[in-house]
């Protein structure tokens, strides 16, 4: 069936490089798509979102890249800092046909950040 | 700034019984939504709503799940005969009415089922 998943569970990097993590999804319908942070105990934090008709969006700090030829999504985190310690999940909405809002989330990365 | 409001943070109940988990969307949004994550995995759908019915649902939420607004503020999610399997992290999200995308999430209640 159709699934969004995450090709690395955990990522450690050194405060200050950058972060990249990585996103696969198959539903081609799918029209949008949204990173979150969750921080332990917390609910999912919007960072950044993107639609299927552009291949990049930038906010502050953060870069979202979409492939769809490859159906590959991916977070960039310019100068990591502690405070980006957080499991990231890709979320993706597809063409439901109900209007709703539904969104299907992918596993999660574990980013870990060293000072 | 406006959040999603949760309660309770955490419940404990035996298997069997029913628990009612409560949350108070952002208020001027108009669609809402239950979703679980069970420890340690991804975050799944639930239900959602909108004007007062039930929108869409997921292959979880079977007869022994109900939601409700009683009232123009409060969203519930009612899980009746609670089993083992059930101990998760319930959040509920909205998301306003004009077509953005972006859900709004609260803290989280954590359900544990003994």
């Amino acid at each position: 069936g159709e699934s969004v998943g995450l090709h690395l569970p955990t990522l450690s990097v050194q405060e200050g490089d950058n972060s990249i993590i990585n996103c696969a999804y198959s539903n081609s319908a799918s029209d949008y798509f949204i990173w979150y942070k969750q921080e332990s105990g917390k609910g999912p934090q919007f960072i950044i979102d993107i639609r299927s008709n552009m291949d990049k969006r930038q906010g502050q700090r953060v870069t979202v890249l979409l492939n769809k030829t490859v159906k590959h999504l991916s977070l960039q985190i310019a100068a990591t800092q502690p405070g980006d310690s957080a499991v990231y999940f890709c979320a993706e909405r597809g063409d439901s046909g109900a209007g709703s809002y539904q969104l299907t989330f992918g596993k999660g990365t574990k980013l870990s950040v060293i000072p | 700034e406006p959040e999603v409001t949760q309660t309770p943070s955490h419940q404990v109940t035996q298997m069997g019984q029913e628990v009612i988990l409560r949350c108070v969307p952002i208020s001027n949004h108009l669609y809402f939504y239950w979703y679980r994550q069970i420890l340690g995995q991804k975050v799944e759908f639930l239900v959602s709503f909108y004007n007062n019915e039930i929108s869409e649902k997921s292959e979880i939420f079977d007869d022994q799940f109900s939601v409700e607004r009683p009232d123009g503020s409060n969203f519930t999610l009612k899980i009746r005969s609670t089993k083992l399997e059930d101990s998760a992290m319930y959040f509920c999200a909205s998301c306003p009415a004009d077509y953005t995308g972006e859900l709004f999430f609260g803290e989280g209640s954590r359900l544990t089922v003994l």
